[in-house]
């Protein structure tokens, strides 16, 4: 049981390049999300998905985007990388419990950097 | 007004002093309330959920406001070991929608 996996751990892009955030989950969980974190700001969602097939925006999508064909992957695309964007990104996942969500496991998280 | 807030401190404590953070949140259905903490450069772990009548755990204790919309964070004999970022998350539901919200955290620095 690995639990929530990110890769790469580390990244350094280009400005302008695209890349692919991998994040899988082995807990069977239907509620999967992306945050980034930067200095000062907390944790802030990207995007999330509550199934297979079905994804929402969060509160900083622009710049992103997410899929869902299987319960266990949830992969987060970046489609032109910009300086903005160098921070570090959370992959979460966890169990829905009479519809509120239960504890969030994280992976241990990527270090991107856009020059 | 943000969905979630914290004090973002930092608290600077001596070990074995009491510490308690407060958090608000903005949606009164909001219906799930949590602490994480997270240690620098490292991924967010739940450190316990917040029950309506309160709950314990050793020498953290949180507590739920829903009146005044506030959880809270107890922390007894600090150690040092107890030096991290408090994050406080919400269940968000509103209509369709249904997310966790995280506050951008409370840092702890426990000082010997």
């Amino acid at each position: 049981n690995a639990g929530v996996t990110q890769t790469p751990k580390f990244q350094v892009l280009k400005t302008g390049q695209s890349m692919t955030l991998q994040c899988a989950q082995d807990m069977n969980h239907e509620y999967m999300s992306w945050y980034r974190q930067d200095p000062g700001m907390g944790l802030r969602l990207i995007h999330y998905s509550v199934g297979a097939g079905i994804t929402d925006q969060g509160e900083v999508p622009n710049g992103y985007n997410v899929s869902r064909s299987t319960t266990e992957d949830f992969p987060l695309r970046l489609l032109s990388a910009a300086p903005s964007q160098t921070s570090v990104y959370f992959c979460a996942s966890s169990q829905r419990d009479r519809g509120s969500y239960s504890e969030q496991f994280f992976g241990p998280g990527t270090r991107l950097t856009v020059l | 007004r943000k969905e979630v807030e914290q004090d973002p401190g930092p608290f600077n404590v001596p070990e074995g002093a009491t510490v308690a953070f407060n958090c608000t949140y903005s949606n009164s259905a909001s219906q799930s309330f949590f602490w994480y903490r997270q240690d620098c450069r490292k991924e967010p772990k739940l450190l316990m959920s917040v029950y309506s009548s309160g709950n314990e755990d050793g020498r953290f204790t949180a507590q739920l406001n829903r009146a005044s919309q506030y959880i809270s964070l107890l922390i007894r004999d600090s150690k040092l070991s107890d030096s991290a970022t408090y994050l406080c998350v919400v269940n968000d539901r509103r209509g369709a929608t249904n997310k966790l919200i995280f506050g951008t955290g409370t840092l702890l620095a426990v000082q010997p």
